[in-house]
């Protein structure tokens, strides 16, 4: 079936350093949609995005759509330590009734 | 705007009870939702579709019998836990899709089941 499969499941982050997570789906996506998940909590809608080739940014986040639409990332840029959690992307088909299918997650951790 | 609730936020049940938990949109109409159960350090999984005033679709693996979702208004869903076992013990969290947006899902806050 479908796969989403993001690296790295865990980066540890000196504050002020940059951090990136990918995902590769094993279909081509109709979008993509990254969520935050903070210890305790439940997962926080942070972008979609629809377009081949899109780049979308959000202050110090930065979130891009592969061409074929297969792949996606999310770089953000000097770390914070309000940064901390888990992110997971998401993807969708046109075929499959609006399932989200998530990635395993990347947890991130920011040493002050 | 677009907000799910979820009730209980956690519960502690024992060993061969069943357990609701409800979904609410608050501010929408939501014509489908989902149900994830989500195990400690692991990823979402979903466990089922649900529109409303339809059967519910199970993911391949999820007992349609134990895990009984009903999705009686276009803002409520419910997940029926039957004859709860310690496996079972997990976090479960709901989602839903407006009528507006064929893309966008609102998640509700979660309900963490313990099964002693």
């Amino acid at each position: 079936g479908q796969q989403v499969m993001q690296i790295p499941q865990y980066q540890h982050v000196q504050e002020g350093e940059d951090f990136t997570t990918y995902c590769n789906s094993s279909t081509t996506l109709s979008n993509i949609q990254w969520y935050k998940q903070r210890p305790g909590g439940h997962p926080v809608f942070l972008i979609q995005l629809v377009k081949s080739g899109e780049v979308k940014k959000q202050k110090r986040l930065t979130f891009q759509f592969g061409e074929a639409k297969k792949n996606s990332s999310l770089h953000i840029t000097a770390t914070q330590t309000t940064d901390v959690g888990t992110y997971f992307c998401a993807g969708q088909t046109n075929n499959q009734g609006g399932k989200l299918i998530f990635g395993q997650g990347t947890e991130l951790s920011v040493k002050p | 705007g677009a907000v799910v609730s979820q009730h209980p936020s956690w519960v502690i049940c024992k060993s061969g009870t069943s357990v609701k938990i409800e979904c609410r949109s608050l501010d929408f109409q939501a014509t489908t939702m989902f149900w994830y159960r989500q195990f400690p350090k692991q990823s979402l999984m979903l466990m089922a579709t649900s529109n409303e005033g339809s059967k519910a679709t199970y993911e391949q693996g999820v007992e349609k019998d134990k895990f009984l979702i009903n999705h009686a208004s276009l803002t409520l869903s419910t997940l029926t836990v039957t004859s709860a076992h310690p496996e079972d013990s997990s976090f479960y969290i709901c989602s839903a899709r407006s009528r507006r947006s064929s893309y966008e899902q609102y998640f509700g806050p979660g309900t963490r089941l313990t099964v002693t």
